[in-house]
């Protein structure tokens, strides 16, 4: 079983659309995270959440709204997308200091 | 706050050579570090960390990194390189209440037949 699994793999669409990318963790951890990593690989966080709560929400731009209907969800919604968002994101969860990713979505905003 | 620099954008051996992979960080205070991989088109794989214990670290695939506090540093090394070892390479400390991971810009490692 994947300990961190996020769905689509890969996104397509066009700009102004609205998409989302869900995540799920069955490690039973506390904290997940979502990050974005641009086309020079840097890695940046975007939003951590602890238990259902927002501990962490990075300058993104409010088009990005993260949702946790529960711990083992954290699921990334984006509003009218920009040629800008294109994009690997990647869902993490931990324990602790240690985190466990997912294998990434690649989104394509034409 | 804490910041880490990997010196090394790129780098190439030849298979069967050893490989360093350099990273200096910068903390307020202990840190703890880590380095993760990332193979192509695949997420990231803990290599190994460091937690205030041990200042040599073993990780998976023969790789270990020492923490030098007196120089800043945690290198990533493997005495023999393998083809499976291409991939990019992150260097990461820890933020103040441990959620927040700061990643250095990732080192490319080309594994040469």
């Amino acid at each position: 079983d994947t300990a961190v699994s996020q769905t689509p793999k890969y996104l397509v669409t066009q700009m102004g659309n609205d998409k989302s990318i869900k995540c799920e963790q069955n490690l039973g951890h506390d904290t997940m995270y979502w990050y974005k990593q641009d086309s020079k690989k840097f890695l940046k966080i975007m939003f951590s959440y602890n238990n259902k709560e927002l501990i962490i929400n990075e300058t993104v731009p409010n088009r990005f709204s993260p949702k946790s209907p529960d711990k083992a969800h954290l699921n990334l919604h984006i509003n009218s997308l920009e040629l800008g968002d294109s994009a690997v994101y990647f869902c993490a969860s931990s324990q602790v200091n240690i985190q466990y990713f997912g294998a990434g979505t690649r989104l394509s905003v034409l | 706050a804490q910041s880490v620099t990997q010196l090394d954008s790129h780098v190439s051996v030849s298979e069967g050579t050893p490989v360093l992979l350099r990273c200096n960080y910068s903390s307020s205070y202990s840190p703890s570090l880590f380095w993760y991989v990332q193979h192509p088109n695949k997420g990231l794989q803990l290599l190994l960390k460091y937690t205030s214990a041990a200042t040599l670290v073993k990780g998976i695939n023969g790789f270990e990194a020492e923490f030098k506090k007196s120089e800043t540093s945690f290198h990533l090394t493997k005495p023999s390189a393998h083809m499976s070892d291409a991939a990019e390479y992150f260097c990461v400390i820890t933020g103040a209440g441990s959620y927040q991971l700061t990643f250095g810009k990732g080192t490319k490692l080309s594994v040469i037949p």
